[in-house]
């Protein structure tokens, strides 16, 4: 079973960026995948934010503004959701998926603070 | 607009069962998808499984394999997850989804599944 890393919590200001990790294990090439990420706010539920496999392979969920971006480090094994100008809004949990052997994994999630 | 409303708060003894319904409008049903999603108290998201609206066909996490089906009306254009032998650890919100590009575009509210003795 497939398991995606990411840091349980992460704390930006306002204005500033936020890069979001999402590590997948070992025997599971990144670049194969294509990444997908969500946003949840206390007592909603989750919302899609982004696909992300390549520039060439991505999708912007409808209504995310542009300042939510997907990225992969491939030297990290890992999938990036950057968060550019970061408001008091974007303070949520963040959960990254993928789909392996036809099933969906999901990330632990990363709780992000803006203060 | 695309709506997934589903079936209110349940409580249910150990051992029971519980069938949770998603019923879905603003789009044609049989063009995508569902997915079941849960959460429990305080923690992260767990994939249950999904159905294709179109054939019936499923897919469940190994994990709920034999105790949950996934099934649709689609005469009602209603998803339902049915999760049997229901275990203290089945407390958690039940979501329903919609499958677009293998992505998750539409989330219905969440039911409030809660597995008490």
């Amino acid at each position: 079973q497939a398991v995606l890393t990411q840091p349980s919590s992460l704390s930006a200001s306002p204005g500033a960026s936020a890069s979001l990790t999402c590590t997948l294990p070992g025997g599971i090439n990144v670049g194969s995948y294509k990444i997908y990420w969500y946003q949840q706010k206390p007592g909603s539920p989750p919302q899609y934010l982004l696909r992300y496999k390549s520039d060439s392979d991505k999708q912007q969920g409808s209504g995310v503004p542009s300042r939510f971006s997907g990225s992969k480090d491939a030297s990290a094994n890992a999938g990036i959701l950057l968060i550019s100008g970061l408001q008091s809004e974007d303070e949520a949990d963040y959960y990254c998926m993928i789909w392996h052997s036809s099933a969906v994994v999901f990330g632990g999630g990363t709780k992000l603070t803006v203060l | 607009q695309v709506q997934l409303v589903q079936s209110g708060a349940e409580v249910k003894k150990p051992g029971a069962s519980v069938k949770v319904s998603c019923k879905a409008s603003g789009y044609t049903f049989s063009s995508y998808g569902i997915s079941w999603v849960r959460q429990a108290p305080g923690q992260g998201l767990e994939w249950v499984g999904w159905i294709s609206t179109y054939i019936g066909g499923t897919k469940y996490a190994q994990k709920f394999q034999g105790r949950v089906t996934m099934t649709t009306d689609t005469s009602t254009s209603t998803a339902y997850m049915e999760l049997r032998s229901l275990r203290s650890d089945d407390t958690a919100v039940y979501y329903c989804a919609r499958i677009i590009a293998d992505g998750f575009d539409f989330w219905g509210q969440g039911t409030m599944v809660a597995v008490s003795s």
